[in-house]
């Protein structure tokens, strides 16, 4: 079972630049890495997904090195309202969910 | 499109008791996932149903069951409550097959916010 690692919180101001590295040492060859936002007693939200290199959309980047044992999240120009849990999960095939580990995700507390 | 839809909002129960969680799939979609969130923890998969059957099933006592109905809406139902089944119970819609071997983008519900006295 593929396996992520996360900081468990973190703090940053409006305006900056932040990244959320998480570590997958055992991802497999047809794993993909997904990223998630969840605010308090809401359901998660879906921000990025990628397989290699830098995936790019309008809230986010997510950079995967050659070895894909990382990868970062990259949110730009933050605001307050973008505290939230973020979550890192790898892992293919949806329908085998149960094989998806959600971890306790990354506290990002925004200041202003 | 609606999204997904979940009710009720909160559950108060005693321990014993059998709760009954509903939910409802962006419309057209024929998937639904339940999973259990307990506070300040990372999602459990629970179930998953699609066309109407039972897929696949998280790491659960048989006292957590559910199906889905014939409209693809779905029912958690939970038997004999304990303390420790306070949780968050969020259902899940994919937003489609997905590319091939990625994982579906789902969409959550609002949560229904289960609390076992």
């Amino acid at each position: 079972l593929a396996k992520t690692t996360q900081p468990i919180s973190m703090d940053s101001y409006e305006g900056q630049e932040v990244n959320i590295t998480c570590s997958h040492n055992n991802i497999a060859t047809n794993d993909y890495i997904t990223w998630y936002q969840q605010f308090p007693s809401q359901g998660p939200r879906f921000i990025i997904q990628g397989y290699k290199t830098k995936v790019t959309n309008e809230v986010a980047s997510l950079f995967i090195p050659a070895d894909r044992k990382s990868s970062t999240l990259s949110l730009p120009r933050v605001s307050l309202s973008d505290t939230a849990v973020y979550y890192c999960l790898v892992g293919e095939n949806a329908g085998n969910n149960r094989k998806l580990i959600w971890g306790l995700g990354t506290s990002l507390a925004v200041n202003p | 499109e609606a999204g997904v839809t979940q009710s009720p909002t909160h559950l108060i129960k005693t321990r014993g008791q059998q709760a009954t969680l509903r939910c409802s799939p962006i419309s057209g979609h024929t998937s639904v996932y339940w999973y259990q969130q307990a506070l300040g923890l990372g999602l459990q998969f629970l179930l998953w149903y699609d066309e109407g059957e039972e897929r696949n099933r998280g790491n659960f006592p048989p006292r957590f069951s559910g199906r889905q109905f014939p409209n693809y809406s779905s029912e958690l139902n939970v038997n004999a409550l304990e303390l420790e089944d306070s949780a968050l119970y969020l259902c899940a819609s994919p937003r489609d097959r997905g590319i091939a071997g990625g994982m579906h983008e789902q969409f959550f519900g609002p949560g229904t916010r289960l609390t076992v006295l």
